[in-house]
């Protein structure tokens, strides 16, 4: 069983939905992270969270501890939002590493 | 903003021959990481390195992979006889402290032949 595990695989939208990627773990965590990846491979850390809800711009992420549920909103979503988003842990016991989800394939069509 | 550059952005090796790939952390950052992606596949992790030494390694980093910080900005890594499934995009991360998050590199895409 994959220790993170991402919903949709792949998602296609309009310009200006409101868009939900979901992520849920199965470990323990000390932080949770959502990365960007853009067609070419460069990855961008967008969050690094461990409580309650971070906004940056039209971004949004929030995370359920209890739950070992994340987030990520995307509001008025545009073309360059196109990218996969993929969910990443740090694990509690002193691991630095991060374990990452498979990603979700975001498209944006004008 | 600082960034984490590696190089080259893309190596071709024939199958047996060593690798070097380079990156350099953002200039003070203490913990270092390779991570990497197979075409298709999720990022995984293969090794942390702090303090001079490594940290963790994955079941990934065997015998024929190495890590260096030879000079205290670069850090590399090395394959040493490389494998045709060896072919991945290879990415180097690097953080301040414990509670930062991480930066990553562009990557390199290694192909062997």
């Amino acid at each position: 069983k994959n220790e993170v595990e991402q919903s949709p695989q792949n998602l296609t939208a309009q310009e200006g939905e409101f868009i939900t990627i979901n992520c849920s773990y199965s470990v323990g965590i000390s932080a949770l992270h959502w990365l960007q990846q853009h067609p070419g491979g460069g990855i961008v850390s967008l969050f690094m969270l461990s409580s309650g809800k971070k906004k940056h711009g039209r971004l949004i992420a929030t995370i359920n501890i209890q739950e070992k549920h994340s987030s990520l909103h995307i509001t008025a979503s545009h073309p360059r939002d196109s990218a996969v988003y993929i969910c990443a842990v740090m694990s509690n016991f002193g691991n630095e590493k991060l374990t990452f989800g498979t990603g979700t394939r975001l498209t944006i069509i004008p | 903003e600082p960034e984490v550059t590696q190089t080259p952005s893309h190596q071709v090796t024939q199958m047996g021959q060593e690798v070097i790939l380079r990156c350099v952390p953002i200039s003070n950052h203490l913990y270092f990481y390779w991570y990497r992606q197979i075409l298709g596949q999720k990022v995984e992790f293969l090794v942390s390195f702090y303090n001079n030494e490594i940290s963790e390694k994955s079941e990934i980093f065997d015998d024929q992979f190495s890590v260096e910080r030879p000079d205290g900005s670069n850090f590399t890594l090395k394959i040493r006889s490389t494998k045709l499934e060896d072919s991945a995009m290879y990415f180097c991360a690097s953080k301040r402290d414990a509670n930062q998050p991480q930066h990553f590199g562009d990557g390199t895409r290694l192909s062997i032949l």
